[in-house]
């Protein structure tokens, strides 16, 4: 069963617009984390963020920010005034159950135009 | 610094040929994944390591092995590849056992099963 959903397949932006990427996970633990992943066209992965179930303080990292919603389950991304270097596929993660392995949402490619 | 580094980057296999995809860490981690990624279907967990000598199973482990004979390698064999096994391959490493704990990911070996 998908544990982390990421209904956007691909967004396509021109530089400078604003981009939201969605992220609803599933668990019953109380005890959870969630993380971005960013995958350039290079290929690596990249950590963008770790947030856990006990923090819904949102984060802002420059241009980057994180709306993390327990209501609704959602742990939500958006990329500020973007740049063609956001150009990437971005994975949303959930770690959680007794070894807190980590799940991965099917990601969303993000297309950023000059 | 090196991080994560797999071996090979890239790889071709007739089916039914066996394969070691090795993975090398040296940042002392005691944790240590294979995923494999495939379009579509983000990040599957294959099998992981929780330190010297132990594995488990992840997600999709049929049709692989590992041995983590020595804490800084984590080895991921194909017995008898498929052309279901054409994907790429993360090898990935971390402090902590997913909860709050970054993974720290190889560039990825690409594998074609013909």
């Amino acid at each position: 069963a998908q544990k982390v959903t990421q209904a956007q397949t691909e967004i396509s932006v021109v530089e400078k617009e604003d981009v939201t990427l969605d992220c609803v996970y599933e668990t019953r633990d109380t005890t959870y984390y969630l993380f971005w992943y960013k995958q350039p066209p290079s290929g690596e992965l990249v950590f963008l963020i770790r947030r856990n179930s006990f923090d819904e303080q949102n984060e802002i990292s420059g241009r980057y920010s994180w709306n993390f919603q327990k209501s609704t389950s959602s742990f939500n991304f958006t990329i500020t005034a973007s740049q063609v270097v956001d150009s990437a596929v971005y994975f949303c993660a959930l770690s959680q159950g007794v070894d807190y392995k980590l799940s991965f949402g099917a990601g969303t490619t993000v297309t950023v135009r000059a | 610094n090196a991080g994560v580094t797999q071996t090979p980057k890239f790889r071709v296999l007739k089916t039914g040929q066996s394969m070691t995809l090795l993975c090398a860490q040296d940042m002392n981690h005691e944790y240590m994944y294979w995923y494999r990624q495939d379009p579509g279907m983000g990040l599957r967990l294959i099998h992981y390591s929780v330190g010297e000598g132990t594995t488990a199973k992840g997600e999709v482990p049929d049709g692989y092995n590992v041995s983590r004979l020595k804490k800084q390698n984590f080895l991921l064999g194909l017995e008898s590849a498929a052309p279901s096994q054409t994907s790429v391959y993360f090898c990935a490493s971390s402090l902590q056992l997913g909860q709050g704990g970054e993974l720290f990911f190889g560039e990825g070996s690409r594998l074609t099963v013909l």
